[in-house]
């Protein structure tokens, strides 16, 4: 069964104060990953995909790695605005989404 | 502009009755999805539709319907089989079925009295 698990489930962090979220998932062929931001009573916002172990992206103070069994979404000197949820979903070869369980980013001035 | 328009926002229901959430798009995408959200969790599925007059069910399809008459179109109605229908309710879309990437409506929150 493919799983995907987000860690830490919260985490609080002063402005400024680097850290990263963390996207462990065992499938049965990956097609991809995708990370999505989502603030409360809102649906969610695409940020990235990744396709392949070594692959990295960049946002802003967002950016987004993988490798064959995890992705990071490390996110330097934030601000109060990057405060949400955000989501890890991975796509199979056969077309089959999972989502973890969200981490929640609280960002304190 | 182009997105997803979900209605109602927020919904009432007594037991017992069957409420409809819509969900319309202008992206021209051709795959459309029902997921459901409940706190602390992640969302799961609940049906897809790759194409008109076509739709799969979804890790959670029981006591939920749903029809794609049209391309912009992909109602959900929550049945009152459904055992637990307060949730939140996101509708998405994409350009195919196996593109992955998302585009998600503003949700619809369902409250069963």
């Amino acid at each position: 069964e493919d799983q995907v698990t987000q860690s830490p489930e919260a985490l609080r962090l002063q402005e400024g104060e680097s850290s990263s979220l963390n996207c462990s998932y065992t499938v049965s062929g990956l097609r991809g990953l995708f990370w999505y931001r989502q603030d409360p009573g809102k649906g969610p916002e695409f940020l990235f995909t990744l396709y392949s172990a070594g692959e990295e992206k960049e946002k802003e103070r967002l950016k987004a790695t993988l490798t064959k069994k995890e992705s990071f979404l490390h996110i330097t000197a934030p601000k109060p605005e990057d405060s949400a949820t955000y989501l890890c979903a991975v796509i199979t070869n056969a077309g089959k989404s999972t989502f973890g369980d969200g981490t929640t980013l609280t960002v304190k001035p | 502009d182009g997105g997803i328009t979900q209605s109602p926002k927020y919904l009432f229901r007594k037991e017992g009755q069957n409420v409809t959430l819509s969900c319309e798009q202008n992206l021209n995408h051709d795959a459309m999805y029902w997921y459901r959200q409940d706190p602390g969790q992640g969302l799961r599925l609940i049906y897809y539709s790759q194409i008109v007059n076509d739709f799969q069910k979804g890790d959670i399809a029981e006591g939920y319907s749903v029809s794609r008459e049209k391309k912009e179109s992909f109602p959900l109605t929550v049945t009152s089989a459904q055992k637990n229908p307060t949730a939140f309710y996101l509708c998405a879309s994409s350009i195919e079925r196996d593109s992955g990437e998302l585009f998600f409506g503003e949700g619809s929150r369902l409250t069963v009295l």
